[in-house]
């Protein structure tokens, strides 16, 4: 079974500063997909971001971007010039693609909880 | 992206009794998921909604406890039943238009059980 591991559970960036939120996952797909998502306090999950895993080049968002490591089954978040709404708790997530009739579903990690100090 | 409208926004509830959540999409949808958050954990799917048949429930998750329907593709709702104090936590509904999108969510139920 797949896992996701998120082994910071808070950070703390100064804002305009960079902060990395790792992750790391365990499987034996080869094809797969992983999200980046955001939840404020209001409770909305909001996608930040997300890579397939037969895609070389890291995904970028406009302040959002990736570090993926496919053989070190590594995905960390690295979110540039910080600011003060970036605040949250973001979740690594990771899907199966849909083969054979497997679901749709998400494998969250922990979660990171992010505070952006003024 | 799809518009989703979950209700009740939050609740509070005795213990013993049970509890429906609606979740309404503005556009027809493939996939349809019901997750739980337990107060500062990570989110753990209950069941996959399946329109016009029975929901594919995840193990440790049993329909008698969380009843789901799909009477079509922009509708779902799940049921906390006979509930207890640890059935305190946010539900949230999740969609997906087809196989290879990412999901998207509602702004989820907070539920108290006292």
């Amino acid at each position: 079974a797949q896992t996701v591991t998120q082994s910071q559970p808070e950070m703390s960036v100064q804002e305009a500063e960079t902060v990395t939120l790792s992750c790391t996952y365990d499987t034996s797909e080869s094809d797969y997909y992983l999200f980046w998502y955001k939840q404020p306090p209001s409770r909305q999950m909001i996608l930040v971001i997300r890579q397939e895993a037969y895609k070389q080049q890291n995904a970028t968002e406009n302040r959002f971007s990736v570090n993926f490591q496919k053989a070190a089954k590594s995905f960390s978040l690295k979110i540039s010039d910080s600011q003060l709404g970036d605040a949250a708790m973001y979740f690594c997530a990771y899907r199966s693609p849909n083969y054979g009739g497997a679901t749709n579903k998400l494998i969250f990690g922990t979660g990171t909880l992010l505070a952006v100090q003024p | 992206s799809a518009v989703i409208s979950q209700k009740p926004s939050r609740d509070i509830c005795q213990r013993g009794t049970s509890l429906t959540i609606q979740c309404q999409v503005d556009s027809q949808v493939t996939m349809m998921f019901w997750y739980r958050q337990q107060p500062g954990q990570s989110l753990t799917l209950i069941a996959t909604a399946n329109q016009g048949s029975e929901a594919t429930y995840e193990s440790g998750f049993v329909i008698d406890k969380f009843p789901i329907s799909r009477p079509n593709l922009t509708f779902s709702t799940l049921t906390v039943s006979n509930m207890s104090p640890e059935d305190s936590s946010i539900y949230l509904c999740s969609v997906a238009s087809t196989w290879n999108t990412e999901a998207f969510f509602g702004q989820g139920t907070r539920l108290t059980v006292v």
